[in-house]
């Protein structure tokens, strides 16, 4: 199983949308939630940290629950330039700080 | 500050020929990182190192080689290129003192084994 996994998509939605993204990790002692948006063939870019209180950041949310060791990313009001790649990034402190990448989720927002 | 770079930005070798990828950061980081990414993999580790003159291996290892040599610099060297490592590249840092801090990332190294 891998430790970060998320659904490919792609995601297909009209202008205005709100779609919702989901990212599960195994490692229960996993302390640094990220998600991080990547356009192509461009290095990835954080688009915001998510903490255990769920934050905002605009027409985006993040929630995390670490009971099921789920993060989730909503996007409201979609825009085309949000189409890109959503990556999910989990990472625990113990030891050497190493970040884990999930395969990434395919968002293509159409007119 | 120039943040992450990376040399080169596209390569194109044959199978058995080595070369050497180069990232260099300017943000005096403590962690620095090498991944690969190939379609549909998302980014796989493949080395990484908490500090000057320190390296360890990731999730892919096998085919590389690290040096960290100055703090700023992180090496990734391919002994004998095979088409499986054909991939982007990509290289990312971090300061010592990590909380909820996040990775700066290279632009990427484009490399083709044929």
């Amino acid at each position: 199983r891998k430790e970060v996994e998320q659904d490919p998509g792609p995601f297909n939605v009209p202008e205005g949308a709100t779609v919702a993204f989901n990212c599960t990790y195994s490692n229960s002692a996993s302390q640094s939630f990220f998600w991080y948006r990547q356009d192509c063939r461009k290095e990835p870019k954080l688009l915001m940290s998510v903490y255990s209180s769920g934050n905002e950041d605009g027409r985006f949310t993040a929630q995390l629950n670490r009971a099921s060791q789920y993060i989730s990313l909503l996007i409201r009001d979609s825009k085309l330039s949000d189409s890109a790649t959503y990556l999910c990034v989990v990472a625990s402190s113990g030891g050497s700080y190493i970040p884990t990448f999930g395969r990434g989720t395919s968002l293509i927002v159409h007119p | 500050n120039a943040g992450v770079t990376q040399t080169p930005k596209f390569r194109v070798l044959k199978t058995g020929q080595s070369m050497t990828l180069l990232c260099a950061q300017d943000m005096n980081h403590e962690y620095m990182y090498w991944y690969r990414q190939d379609p549909g993999m998302g980014l796989r580790l493949i080395h990484y190192s908490v500090g000057e003159g320190t390296t360890a291996k990731g999730e892919v290892p096998d085919g590389y080689n690290v040096s960290r040599l100055k703090k700023q610099n992180f090496l990734l060297g391919l002994e004998s290129a095979a088409p499986s490592q054909t991939s982007v590249y990509f290289c990312a840092s971090i300061p010592k003192e990590i909380t909820t801090e996040t990775q700066y990332f290279g632009p990427g190294t484009r490399l083709l084994v044929l």
